[in-house]
């Protein structure tokens, strides 16, 4: 069964400093992993997405994930946090050859001024 | 180009009702997935359909179901409302794919409250 872990409900980060939102997954075979982004009263933005290939994902708005297989986490990391960046961020995960998404329960990110 | 629309954007229903949410995707896309995201929880997946055919259902009860048109726009209905159905209703789209890494864009959701 695929399932997602995402284990800080909340990550406060000082605005200019650097951030890590976290997500290990759980999946037989090769997984595809995805970054959303919730803003209030809004739907999901995607940020990027790891298929295959390099490890190291770049998406929007300056965010990036690094793939780590052994551990099999998808950590987004940002260089320097923006009080704009201040969301709800899910971390999903599919399995390659199904149709079935399936969401972290999303992390809290509060960028402080 | 237009984004994934749904409508209506807020609902109201009483325990027993029936409800009709729908969702139209983005021009080109033909795969129309379903979610629903009660307070607090990350997206939970409902359905999804491509070229009219149901291609995976989550586990929901026989009470959600769900239909796509020749025009990919697409209808969740849900029947006998119960108070745990109050969430938000989101609809993705995502462009044509073989159970690849497609990406699924989102709308703004429907928010279902059932008193």
């Amino acid at each position: 069964a695929q399932s997602v872990a995402q284990p800080e409900d909340q990550v406060n980060v000082a605005e200019g400093n650097p951030l890590t939102v976290k997500c290990t997954y759980s999946v037989s075979g090769n997984p595809y992993l995805f970054w959303y982004v919730q803003y209030p009263n809004r739907g999901l933005q995607f940020l990027l997405k790891y298929i295959t290939g390099d490890n190291l994902v770049k998406g929007s708005y300056g965010f990036e994930a690094e793939f780590n297989k052994s551990q099999t986490s998808f950590h987004l990391k940002k260089p320097s946090a923006l009080v704009s960046d201040s969301a709800l961020y899910f971390c999903a995960v599919k399995k390659a050859g199904t149709y079935k998404y399936i969401f972290g329960t999303g992390t809290r990110l509060k960028v402080l001024a | 180009d237009a984004g994934v629309t749904q409508s209506p954007t807020h609902l109201i229903k009483t325990r027993g009702q029936q409800v009709t949410l729908r969702c139209s995707p983005i021009s080109g896309h033909k795969s129309v997935s379903w979610y629903q995201q009660v307070l607090g929880q990350g997206p939970q997946f409902i359905f999804q359909y491509y070229e009219k055919e149901e291609r995976g259902r989550g586990n929901f009860p026989d009470r959600f179901s769900a239909r796509q048109f020749p025009n990919y726009s697409s209808e969740l209905n849900v029947n006998a409302l119960l108070l745990g159905d109050s969430a938000l209703y989101l609809c993705a789209s995502s462009p044509p794919g073989l159970a690849g890494g497609e990406t699924q864009y989102f709308g703004p959701g429907t928010r279902l409250l059932v008193l």
